[in-house]
């Protein structure tokens, strides 16, 4: 079973552009990462957010963190065509090994 | 220097063969994770080794899957007699920490 929900599943937009993807999820948390996946690909890693962090940032990421409301949010400005693929939130959790649970991901298609 | 590999890329399998699926993780890396990815899902934990052990293997959907780490380095998954439904992406990922971990770019398994 999947621990994380993606919001919204595809996301069509123009290069330049900003893009937020939504990440919710049902237990407690050690870190949450996003990582990005193009067609036929491995996981790409993006950013790690700790459960002690609100907000972090990468370049053109931005990654915030919410536990109370057990949200997590990616935003990518100045989207570009390159930044086409799917994006896959998931959690680490406080156990041995941290494995990662992911959400369903969000597909995003940036038109240029 | 090289990330994780796994081979082979592309595997097809007729039902009921025996499939045997390969990872050679980042050097170093004490932490080794076997995924599963089913067509437009997010990843899915199959089972997880520090060095040679394999410490947590809860997501392995059947007796039929067994993965082992005998020097603590090279992980081979394999799966017997393999169904339909066994059809899918397998990633491997390895970490040197209890947080990032890095993928390979995955083997897809076709079952006929």
């Amino acid at each position: 079973s999947q621990q994380g929900e993606e919001d919204p599943q595809a996301l069509s937009i123009q290069e330049g552009e900003n893009a937020t993807m939504n990440c919710s999820y049902k237990t407690s948390i050690n870190n949450l990462q996003w990582y990005r996946q193009n067609s036929g690909r491995g996981l790409v890693h993006l950013i790690l957010i700790r459960s002690n962090e609100r907000e972090k940032h990468s370049g053109r990421l931005r990654v915030t963190l919410d536990t109370s409301k057990k949200s997590s949010s990616l935003l990518i400005t100045a989207s570009r065509a390159a930044d086409t693929a799917s994006y896959f939130c998931a959690t680490g959790l406080n156990n041995a090994g941290n494995m990662l649970t992911f959400g369903g991901g969000t597909r995003l298609m940036v038109k240029p | 220097g090289a990330g994780v590999s796994q081979s082979p890329r592309y595997k097809v399998a007729k039902r009921g063969q025996d499939v045997a699926l390969r990872c050679d993780p980042i050097s170093g890396h004490v932490s080794l994770f076997w995924y599963q990815q089913a067509l437009g899902q997010g990843p899915e934990f199959l089972t997880y080794f520090q060095n040679e052990a394999q410490l947590d293997k809860s997501g392995l959907p059947s007796d039929r899957f067994f993965a082992e780490r005998p020097e603590g380095s090279v992980s081979t998954l394999k799966i017997q007699r393999t169904q339909q439904e066994d059809s899918a992406v397998y990633l491997c990922a390895s970490s040197s920490l209890p947080d990032t971990q890095y993928f390979g770019p995955g083997t897809r398994l076709t079952v006929l």
